[in-house]
């Protein structure tokens, strides 16, 4: 199982430019997350969704948009970057059923917007 | 909304003294609280965690506590090993919709031979 998937890794955009980066997860979990990481300020979450087909904002989610059109992907896009979109994001997934609250968490995407 | 505070944010600790990094939470309702291990350049993985219902979780050198009452946990790490440098966070979630974290700012902690 490769687990929780992230492309691309690294990424340069202009101001103004959109992108997607994709998160794929082979462990047929229900719950998906994206985070962004700064210096000092830990994880934040961008977007989440609970399921195919649902998406939710979480605590930083202006500039980005989702999507998960099937359970194994979710999607997130940059309409039009800006250099405070600069940062390190990450994507989490984990299970809806049983005990385990575990989030797994897949490689970072390196995004600098110039 | 929740809020996490984590200290300190920096620690250097000997070869094999202990290290103990501290966490606060804020909201009453979360029940679940793990730690994560960062090392540079790599993703977040999850060395140790707790639920509300357990005061004390013990995993080899590893151990996290919890004090609902004072809403405060931590994470002890005895032994240390140069390998144990990295960056840890902390995070509180709770059974709520998305059942999310939220995460501590992080703790950087050196480990000198």
């Amino acid at each position: 199982n490769a687990g929780v998937t992230q492309t691309p890794k690294f990424r340069v955009l202009k101001t103004g430019q959109s992108m997607t980066l994709l998160c794929a997860q082979d462990m047929n979990h229900e719950y998906m997350y994206w985070y962004r990481q700064d210096p000092g300020m830990g994880l934040r979450l961008i977007h989440y969704s609970v399921g195919e087909g649902t998406t939710a904002k979480g605590e930083v989610p202006d500039g980005y948009n989702v999507s998960r059109l099937k359970k194994q992907n979710f999607l997130l896009g940059l309409e039009s970057a800006a250099p405070s979109q600069t940062s390190v994001y990450f994507c989490a997934s984990k299970t809806g059923t049983g005990v385990s609250n575990e989030q797994f968490f897949g490689p970072g995407t390196r995004l600098t917007v110039l | 909304g929740e809020n996490v505070e984590q200290h300190p944010s920096t620690l250097s600790v000997q070869e094999g003294d202990s290290a103990v990094i501290k966490c606060t939470y804020s909201d009453s309702a979360s029940n679940y609280f793990p730690w994560y291990k960062q090392e540079l350049g790599k993703r977040p993985q999850l060395i140790i965690d707790i639920r509300s219902n357990v005061g004390e979780k013990k995993d080899q050198r590893i151990a996290v506590t919890l004090n609902k009452t004072a809403k405060h946990f931590s994470l002890h790490i005895t032994e240390t090993q140069p390998e144990d440098s990295a960056v840890y966070f902390c995070a509180a979630s709770k059974p709520n919709y998305g059942q999310n974290f939220v995460f501590g700012p992080g703790t950087r902690l050196s480990v000198l031979p």
